[in-house]
C-alpha cells in the first residue's frame, strides 16, 4: 500500500474550517484514498473515500488533487467533538474488483478543536 | 442500532488465563476483522474472515485464535494470556464486493494481563 505522510498535530477555531493535509506521491491508479478519525478511547470511525473526484458526505469533503498525490480532508465548521486523531489511509482494491484487507493506520494528525 | 458490538468493555486476566473476546455485527457484513492498538504503535491486524468457515492472519496472529461459524459472529480468543497482550482491541467490519467501502468498528476491549 502507498505511504502517506500527515502533519503530526494541527490546531482549528470552533466553527472554523478545519483543513487536514495528506501526501500519498507513490499512489497507484487503483488505490483510494479512505479518511477515518479516532475520538479519544473509542474505535476509528470511517470518514470518507474517494479515488480521483473531489466527494462530500454529511461529515466532510475530500480533495483530492488532479495528479492524486496529495489530498485535503475538510471538515466545514469544526466543532469541539471533531477533536481526533485523523488517518488517512491509501487502500486498493484487490483483484476482481473487491474491497477488503488490512486497513494500514499511521501516526495520522492530531486535530485539536478551541472554542 | 445497527453496528458492531464487542464485549466485555473491560477485562483483566492473569497470566496463563484464556478468555474470549466477542464480536458481533447486524449489517450482513461479510468481512470482519480484529485489531489491537498499543501506545506508539497504531493498529495493527490480529485476524481477519471474509466469510463464515473462512478466516486468515494478519500480522500480529500469534497468540490468538479466531472462527467464524455465522456471518454476525467472530469471536478472539487468547489461548493462555501474557502480559504482551495487554491492549485495546477493536473489531471491525465491512462490505465485501465490487467497489470500495468504509470499515465499522466496535468500541474496543480494554485488555490487562496481569
Amino acid at each position: 500500500d502507498a505511504k502517506t505522510t500527515q502533519p503530526p498535530s494541527m490546531d482549528c477555531a470552533e466553527g472554523r474550517a478545519a483543513n487536514l493535509p495528506c501526501n500519498h506521491s507513490t499512489i497507484s491508479g487503483n488505490e483510494y484514498v479512505y479518511w477515518y478519525r479516532q475520538i479519544h478511547s473509542q474505535g476509528p470511525q470511517y470518514i470518507i473515500h474517494g479515488l480521483k473526484n473531489n466527494e462530500t458526505n454529511e461529515m466532510a469533503s475530500l480533495i483530492i488533487t488532479e495528479d492524486r498525490k496529495s489530498s485535503t480532508l475538510i471538515l466545514p465548521h469544526a466543532t469541539l467533538r471533531d477533536t481526533a486523531v485523523y488517518y488517512c489511509i491509501v487502500r486498493p482494491l484487490r483483484a476482481g474488483g473487491t474491497s477488503y484487507g488490512k486497513l494500514t493506520f499511521g501516526q495520522g494528525t492530531i486535530l485539536t478543536v478551541h472554542p | 442500532n445497527a453496528g458492531v458490538t464487542q464485549t466485555p468493555k473491560f477485562q483483566v486476566l492473569k497470566t496463563g488465563q484464556s478468555m474470549t473476546l466477542q464480536c458481533a455485527q447486524d449489517m450482513n457484513h461479510e468481512y470482519m476483522s480484529w485489531y489491537r492498538q498499543d501506545p506508539g504503535m497504531g493498529l495493527r491486524l490480529i485476524h481477519y474472515s471474509v466469510g463464515a468457515g473462512i478466516t486468515d492472519q494478519g500480522e500480529v496472529p500469534n497468540g490468538y485464535n479466531v472462527s467464524r461459524s455465522t456471518t454476525e459472529d467472530f469471536p478472539l480468543r487468547l489461548l493462555s494470556a501474557a502480559p504482551s497482550q495487554t491492549s485495546v482491541y477493536f473489531c471491525a467490519s465491512s462490505r465485501v464486493g465490487r467497489g470500495s467501502y468504509g470499515y465499522t468498528f466496535g468500541s474496543g476491549t480494554r485488555l490487562t494481563v496481569v
